[in-house]
């Protein structure tokens, strides 16, 4: 089965810094899904990505999908308090549904 | 449209009781996707549904079931709580032709 593995585990960074969040896949990618968490709630869907080199961005944050390290990355620009949650990633499996990887928390302190 | 919706959003059992969980998904979707997540194990697959039909199924024991209505409206039992069986369950739902899943706000269960 495919299996996602993120690093940072957890970030704690100042406002205003910048940050990289990584998805690894263990098997090739086919479509990679960033969603982001508040803690204990739902999760929202932030973007989607399914070509490789493609790179998407949401206000502050940019995605980009490298097929051939088989590697997704996150990057917050200028982070704010509103960015901290558990950020994760997931990848579609046979049958059509996700498969996550464990998340990535971060904080932002003021 | 309306999000996902999920009721209760909180819940406290004992052990070897029973639970039901509620869904209504996003109208016009009909599949919906039950997860649990726990600090432990993050966010495991429990179980999807289509058009009534249980169409995946996670590695969960058989304690864990789920129906589906013709409204697409689910709900996911668990029965003989366990105290491991604390944990948040999102439920999701997805257009017919998508693959992106949008997340209700869970149900969070804690069992004493």
């Amino acid at each position: 089965s495919q299996e996602l593995e993120q690093s940072p585990q957890s970030l704690i960074v100042q406002e205003g810094k910048n940050l990289t969040i990584n998805c690894t896949s263990s098997k090739t990618l086919y479509g990679l899904y960033w969603y982001k968490q508040k803690y204990g709630e739902g999760l929202i869907f932030l973007m989607m990505l399914q070509k490789g080199g493609e790179e998407k961005s949401h206000e502050k944050i940019t995605a980009k999908l490298d097929e051939k390290k088989q590697q997704s990355s996150l990057h917050i620009t200028a982070s704010q308090p509103s960015h901290a949650g558990i950020y994760l990633c997931g990848a579609e499996t046979s049958g059509s549904r996700l498969t996550f990887g464990e998340g990535t928390q971060l904080t932002v302190n003021p | 449209k309306a999000g996902v919706t999920q009721t209760p959003r909180y819940l406290i059992k004992t052990r070897g009781q029973q639970v039901t969980l509620s869904c209504s998904p996003i109208s016009g979707h009909r599949s919906v996707s039950w997860y649990q997540q726990t600090p432990g194990q993050g966010l495991q697959f429990l179980f999807e549904y289509f058009s009534e039909t249980q169409r995946n199924k996670g590695n969960f024991p058989g304690r864990f079931s789920g129906r589906q209505f013709s409204n697409s409206r689910s709900e996911m039992n668990v029965s003989t709580l366990e105290l491991g069986d604390s944990a948040l369950y999102l439920c999701a739902s997805r257009p017919t032709s998508g693959v992106v899943e949008y997340f209700g706000p869970g149900t969070r269960l804690l069992v004493l």
